[in-house]
């Protein structure tokens, strides 16, 4: 067990650009949730896996966003069309069934 | 709905001297509480939470924290500072049910004078 691995830890884009994240959840735990981190604010949800099945997404999550996690493993999320506004931590977590998160390290964007 | 308030942005204390930290929740169900503890660049490690039962709850690193439902307060406290407790503390809020999403609070930038 070494814990949730996001990939990259950090990224540069140009605006326009196509970007996508990985998470690697700890093994045994089925759910597994992405956050949004902007400079000086707390993690805002974005979405939520019970498995492979995306259960509940933020209005945040738009159109431009979307986040698979196919047979129930490793989580990608995608941004279509970066925004000089989705610059942020992006944070997953995974779960157990029961309480208690374990986040990764998260992913730096910058888009210029 | 639920909701998150730290009180005070920012909060500063000597070595040794006793750290507080506010936060106050606001939920229409009984809630799970949670603080978690944030180094530059990394994410985000659990200090202690709060499901059911005891209402003092004690974390890592020597933190504890008491849930007061009459306040709707779950404040985290340390007796003696040390310098590697400089970080940004954040207190969440989730509901029991359903995904269990967490709704953080802004957070509290702790900093340590010698």
């Amino acid at each position: 067990d070494t814990g949730v691995s996001q990939d990259p830890r950090h990224k540069i884009t140009k605006r326009g650009q196509n970007v996508t994240f990985r998470c690697d959840p700890i093994s045994e735990h089925n759910r597994l949730y992405w956050y949004r981190q902007t400079l000086g604010q707390g993690p805002e949800f974005l979405t939520y896996f019970q498995n492979e099945a995306q259960l509940e997404k933020s209005r945040l999550l738009s159109d431009r966003f979307s986040a698979e996690r196919p047979k129930g493993s490793f989580s990608t999320l995608e941004i279509q069309r970066t925004e000089q506004g989705d610059s942020a931590m992006y944070l997953c977590a995974s779960s157990p069934h029961q309480t208690g998160y374990t986040f990764g390290s998260g992913t730096r964007l910058t888009v210029v | 709905a639920q909701s998150v308030t730290q009180l005070g942005s920012h909060v500063s204390v000597s070595e040794g001297a006793l750290v507080l930290l506010r936060c106050n929740y606001s939920s229409s169900v009984p809630p799970y509480l949670f603080w978690y503890v944030q180094y530059p660049n990394q994410g985000l490690q659990l200090l202690l939470k709060y499901t059911t039962g005891a209402t003092l709850v004690k974390g890592i690193n020597g933190f504890e924290a008491e849930f007061k439902k009459s306040e709707t307060s779950f404040h985290l406290t340390k007796p003696s500072a040390h310098m590697s407790d400089a970080a940004e503390y954040f207190c969440a809020v989730s509901d029991p049910q359903g995904a269990q999403k967490l709704v953080f609070g802004q957070g509290t930038r702790l900093t340590i004078n010698p």
